[in-house]
């Protein structure tokens, strides 16, 4: 079945560090990716998506590609704020299928930012 | 335009007892998924609804269900709580109909706590 897989966190960084969240997926059709955000209380919310192989996805100066040879989508932001603080998802769906609603999503990495 | 709404925000109840929860999509928005996030599981897919019909089901033993109104409002229900469904629940709604491609937009969740 489908799976994605997060670096292991938690990852604490001081402001205007660079940041790489690593996510790889396993899935038998062709995706689409997503990275989600989840602030302290919050529900998730999109950050940025690609539908395709090569595909970059872009938002708040994050930026993720997709890449189907080393079936990767890792999340990376030139100089992250404390503002950037919060739980990053990596997921996917499955759109060869009947996966109606269905994401599958990784176990989520927490990134501190520091002054 | 209001996004999606749960409530209640916070529920507390006791082993044995029944839940139901509630879900109201972005206005337009006819498709609901719901969501399980736990700690060590992290975030689980329960169902779908589209049009009053549950067109996908996670993983989930029968007690949990769910059910979609006319006017695309979700709830869903827990029977014979235990100790494990200690949970955040989130419910998501998607505008697009058509096809796979989903976008999913997340409520802030409902903290169930089972004592």
């Amino acid at each position: 079945g489908d799976s994605v897989t997060q670096m292991e966190g938690p990852v604490t960084l001081s402001e205007e560090a660079f940041l790489t969240i690593n996510c790889t997926y396993t899935a038998t059709g062709y995706p689409s990716l997503f990275w989600y955000v989840q602030y302290p209380g919050e529900g998730l919310q999109l950050l940025l998506k690609a539908t395709k192989a090569d595909d970059k996805g872009s938002n708040k100066g994050f930026e993720a590609t997709y890449r189907k040879e080393t079936t990767s989508f890792h999340l990376e932001k030139g100089s992250v704020q404390v503002s950037d603080s919060a739980v990053y998802f990596c997921a996917l769906f499955d759109a060869g299928g009947t996966s109606y609603g269905k994401l599958t999503f990784g176990q989520g990495t927490i990134l501190t930012v520091h002054p | 335009k209001a996004g999606v709404t749960q409530t209640p925000r916070y529920l507390i109840k006791t082993r044995g007892q029944q839940v139901t929860l509630s879900c109201s999509p972005i206005s337009g928005h006819r498709s609901v998924s719901w969501y399980q996030q736990t700690p060590g599981q992290g975030l689980q897919f329960l169902f779908e609804y589209f049009s009053e019909t549950q067109r996908n089901k996670g993983n989930f033993p029968g007690r949990f269900s769910g059910r979609q109104f006319s006017n695309s409002r979700s709830e869903m229900n827990v029977s014979t709580l235990e100790l494990g469904d200690s949970a955040l629940y989130l419910c998501a709604s998607s505008l697009i109909v058509t096809g796979p491609n989903e976008k999913l937009f997340f409520g802030s969740g409902t903290q169930l706590s089972v004592l």
